[in-house]
């Protein structure tokens, strides 16, 4: 069982709004990253990081922000929430092995009103 | 670039019937491959992978895919369906394992008694 943990994991809030979704992984793990989950779609990474104090852009433009200011958490903020911002948000971690074995936390479901 | 393609958003078996969900890949240099489970209101569990070791890989839960390079795929089987196993599945590739992982858009699997 993986040891990465995300909060809330269910959020309804109105337009406009401002939002942080929690991620923390007890495995010592330097890599982390958010995947956006639309139904029917493959998941879309939209932020990594290989270690304290970097971030970057995933594949998929967002207008969320990460941070990294300690190993073990990563949240995800979004300033103004949109109605277009309504999705699954999965954060996970990986040892930086060359295998590349995904943990998974539950996931965050976000609806904008 | 890499990529996946699986064929059919949704598959439907009897219980105790063959399981064979598919799965096909692009890359332009020799991949890791990996299935993924995604349990309801869960996220993503790690099935089995594929690391160039052995082209048979058996997983979790009596699951096995083999990779076949002349085919670029990498199916995913089960030779006898149970209730438990519904769930919706993905595939994904990584060129090198600790790099960027691209995944399908996923099949839901359901299971009939």
């Amino acid at each position: 069982e993986a040891d990465i943990y995300q909060t809330p994991r269910y959020l309804v809030i109105g337009t406009g709004k401002k939002i942080t979704l929690e991620c923390s992984q007890t495995m010592g793990h330097d890599k982390m990253y958010w995947y956006q989950q639309d139904p029917g779609m493959e998941l879309h990474l939209i932020h990594y990081s290989y270690g304290v104090n970097s971030t970057e852009k995933g594949d998929l433009s967002s207008e969320s922000t990460v941070s990294r200011i300690r190993t073990e958490h990563f949240p995800l903020t979004l300033e103004s929430a949109r109605p277009s911002h309504t999705s699954q948000y999965l954060c996970a971690s990986n040892s930086g092995t060359e295998t590349g074995e995904l943990f998974f936390g539950e996931g965050s479901r976000l609806t904008v009103l | 670039a890499q990529s996946v393609t699986q064929l059919g958003s949704h598959v439907s078996v009897s219980e105790g019937a063959l399981v064979l969900l598919r799965c096909n890949y692009s890359s332009s240099v020799p991949p890791y491959l990996f299935w993924y489970v995604q349990y309801p209101n869960q996220g993503l569990q790690l099935l089995l992978k594929y690391t160039s070791a052995a082209t048979l890989v058996k997983g979790i839960n009596g699951f096995e895919a083999e990779f076949k390079k002349s085919e670029t795929s990498f199916h995913l089987t089960k030779p006898s369906a149970h209730m438990s196993d519904a769930a919706e599945y993905f595939c994904a590739v990584s060129p090198l394992g600790y790099q960027k992982v691209t995944f399908g858009t996923g099949t839901k699997l359901q299971v009939i008694p």
